[in-house]
């Protein structure tokens, strides 16, 4: 158990549907990052949150968007879905800003999108 | 632009054999580099990371990895696999400063008993 929490665990939908999902980063750390996992694009970076601020952005399409909350949980909304977007959504913290503190990652949401 | 590439992507082993998977990375400056594995239905776990000092780094459940900056390479080794290694791996890398990861594509292992 890496101490990041995320739910639900799985989410089934329809196109054109929005959903939230939800990311708790571990006790003390203060980013937060959403990766997409999917078959054929692998693991792909979409954005980072560190103590409440948006600090990079990755290959985040402008359907989705995020938000860290002063509380340093961390949502990630995704609208007008399409079968495309079905994946695995992963949410990872670390107790810094930079790419030289590692990554703790969380199980992980599983989005169909039917 | 900052890349890691994984050329292997299916291996299968027998029990008791030696792994090395291949990990190369192309970034200016300070690199930090990690090895994560997921296994089946799981998150990703660190196994190891290099950032500066000895390259030669040991993680978790025996493995280690080798950092050879002429080569831009961070090979993933384990003298003797076990069954319970089946997993898929992933090198990842991050530029000193930098903020994200940029992870390889992955290399499925099958260990045999």
């Amino acid at each position: 158990d890496s101490g990041v929490t995320q739910t639900p665990k799985h989410l089934i939908t329809a196109t054109g549907q929005r959903v939230t999902l939800r990311c708790s980063p571990r006790s003390g750390d203060l980013s937060v990052y959403w990766y997409q996992q999917s078959l054929d694009q692998g693991l792909q970076f979409l954005i980072q949150y560190y103590n409440g601020e948006e600090r990079a952005k990755g290959n985040i399409l402008e359907r989705f968007s995020a938000q860290q909350f002063p509380d340093l949980h961390s949502e990630l909304n995704l609208s007008s879905l399409e079968l495309g977007d079905s994946a695995l959504y992963f949410c990872a913290s670390s107790v810094g800003p930079t790419g030289a503190y590692e990554q703790y990652f969380g199980p992980g949401t599983r989005l169909t999108v039917t | 632009a900052q890349s890691v590439s994984q050329h292997n992507h299916h291996v299968i082993l027998s029990e008791a054999a030696s792994l090395e998977l291949g990990c190369n990375y192309s970034y200016g400056g300070t690199v930090n580099l990690f090895w994560y594995v997921q296994y089946p239905g799981q998150h990703l776990q660190l196994l190891l990371k290099y950032f500066s000092g000895d390259p030669l780094v040991k993680g978790i459940k025996g493995f280690e990895a080798e950092f050879i900056k002429s080569k831009f390479s961070f090979n993933l080794r384990k003298p003797s696999v076990q069954w319970s290694d089946t997993a898929e791996y992933f090198c990842a890398g991050a530029g000193g400063g930098g903020n994200k990861l940029t992870f390889g594509t992955g290399t499925q292992l099958k260990v045999e008993l």
